[in-house]
């Protein structure tokens, strides 16, 4: 199986600008997770999609808002950037139904803002 | 408090010894998951092994046994047999709690493993 894709894979943008991120997960999963990761915070859960409904959502801005589609795709907006939204955003998808499920990780987007 | 906490930010090994990677956690749920990743310079996050609460008996995969001690509330990485290319960051992760209430990861600060020639 294809794992999870992201694109793009690195991104420059100005601050103010809005930016909207990929992830296609493997095969058969119904679950997207993104995570933000930063050398200050560490690695952080934005939000979990499930079957194209958002299941859990972690402590970010309005800014950072996210979708899923009837094939499991799933979008990532960031609007009104700041500075310090530059990192490395990771997206994860899994089955999402199971008591064992594992998220599996696609390379993420760097995102610079400037 | 911090639910997931690695203390050791940094560990070198030599080639072909084995390594041990801490991992201690905090959750009064009874139903949780623990996770160890690997993530190299190129940044992508790869699973190494997964336990779960109620398993017995500590997980292996390959070379790597997780040290499960549920009392102690510790899950530590067992890397046996060190590889030049196990030099990456290692994270330590748990998901708490029953899968649909959603499947949010909670991440350690991670710790950068170096192998020595």
């Amino acid at each position: 199986k294809a794992g999870v894709t992201q694109t793009p894979r690195y991104l420059i943008k100005t601050r103010g600008q809005q930016v909207t991120l990929s992830c296609s997960p493997i095969s058969g999963h119904r679950s997207v997770s993104w995570y933000q990761q930063t050398p200050g915070q560490g690695l952080q859960f934005l939000f979990e999609y499930f079957s194209e409904t958002q299941r859990n959502k972690g402590n970010f801005p309005g800014r950072f808002s996210g979708r899923q589609f009837s094939n499991s795709r799933s979008e990532m907006n960031v609007s009104t950037l700041e500075l310090g939204d530059s990192a490395l955003y990771l997206c994860a998808s899994s089955g999402g139904d199971t008591h064992t499920d594992t998220q599996y990780f696609g390379p993420g987007t760097r995102l610079t803002v400037l | 408090a911090q639910k997931i906490t690695q203390t050791q930010p940094g560990m070198f090994v030599q080639e072909k010894e084995a390594v041990t990677l801490d991992c201690t956690y905090d959750t009064s749920d009874q139903s949780y998951g623990l996770f160890w990743y690997k993530q190299p310079s190129s940044g992508e996050m790869i699973f190494l092994i997964y336990q779960g609460s109620y398993d017995e008996q500590n997980a292996t995969e390959g070379r790597y046994s997780l040290n499960f001690q549920k009392a102690r509330k510790s899950a530590n990485l067992v890397i046996s047999a060190s590889q030049l290319g196990d030099s990456a960051m290692y994270f330590c992760a748990m998901r708490e709690g029953l899968l649909n209430a959603g499947n949010m990861l909670t991440f350690g600060g991670g710790t950068r493993l170096m192998v020595k020639p």
